[in-house]
């Protein structure tokens, strides 16, 4: 258990609709990382949260926005959902913004699009 | 865009086999190279965060060295286990984007 924990687990939805997922850092960690797993696809990068504020953005569409709350959680909002959406998603915590430092991943939500 | 290859892409071995897979990355503008090990089902587990030229990073039976002029990292499994079956992904930052690029993982399997 990486103490990064991630809600819901699972989630089913139709095209066109929205949905936000949740991420809650491990205690102590600023940076927030959030990810993307698709079937043909590696890993992806999508952006990353320290303190609250955005630092780093990766291949993230416009439909997709995060932000991070003055609790450090953070949530990962996708819009106008469209099937090739549907992938697993990763949050990660550290404690700085270093690119030297772990980063501990969360268990992920499987997102399913239909 | 940034290439990060590994191989092989997946790797079949005997319970006490040692093994080695490769992690390639750009050679120039160099800021840390992490190793992953992700079991199916479960999240990506860090192994090790390498940043220096010739770093060798040892855990338990699981080592790794970084070579960052020819950009390369070598992972070594002495005495593979079962346990050990899983996928391993590198991933790379360089200094300028500060975020993580993966490769897509060596796949391995260890048979009793």
């Amino acid at each position: 258990d990486s103490g990064v924990t991630q809600t819901p687990k699972h989630l089913i939805t139709a095209t066109g609709q929205r949905v936000t997922l949740r991420c809650s850092p491990r205690s102590g960690d600023l940076s927030v990382y959030w990810y993307q797993q698709s079937l043909d696809q590696g890993l992806q990068f999508l952006i990353q949260y320290y303190n609250g504020e955005e630092r780093a953005k990766g291949n993230i569409l416009e439909r997709f926005s995060a932000q991070q709350f003055p609790d450090l959680h953070s949530e990962l909002n996708l819009s106008s959902l469209e099937l090739g959406d549907s992938a697993l998603y990763f949050c990660a915590s550290s404690p700085r913004t270093s690119g030297t430092d772990t980063q501990y991943f969360g268990p992920g939500t499987r997102l399913t699009v239909l | 865009i940034l290439n990060v290859e590994q191989s092989p892409q997946s790797l079949h071995v005997q319970e006490g086999d040692s093994t080695n897979f490769t992690c390639s990355f750009p050679s120039s503008n160099f800021y840390a190279l992490h190793w992953y090990r992700w079991e199916t089902a479960k999240s990506p587990e860090a192994l090790f965060v390498m940043t220096l030229n010739g770093d060798e990073k040892k855990k338990g039976r699981i080592s790794a060295t970084l070579n960052t002029k020819e950009g390369y990292s070598y992972l070594y499994i002495k005495g593979s286990q079962p346990e050990d079956s899983a996928t391993y992904l590198c991933a790379f930052m360089d200094t300028g984007r500060r975020a993580l690029t993966f490769g897509s993982g060596t796949r391995l399997q260890v048979q009793p």
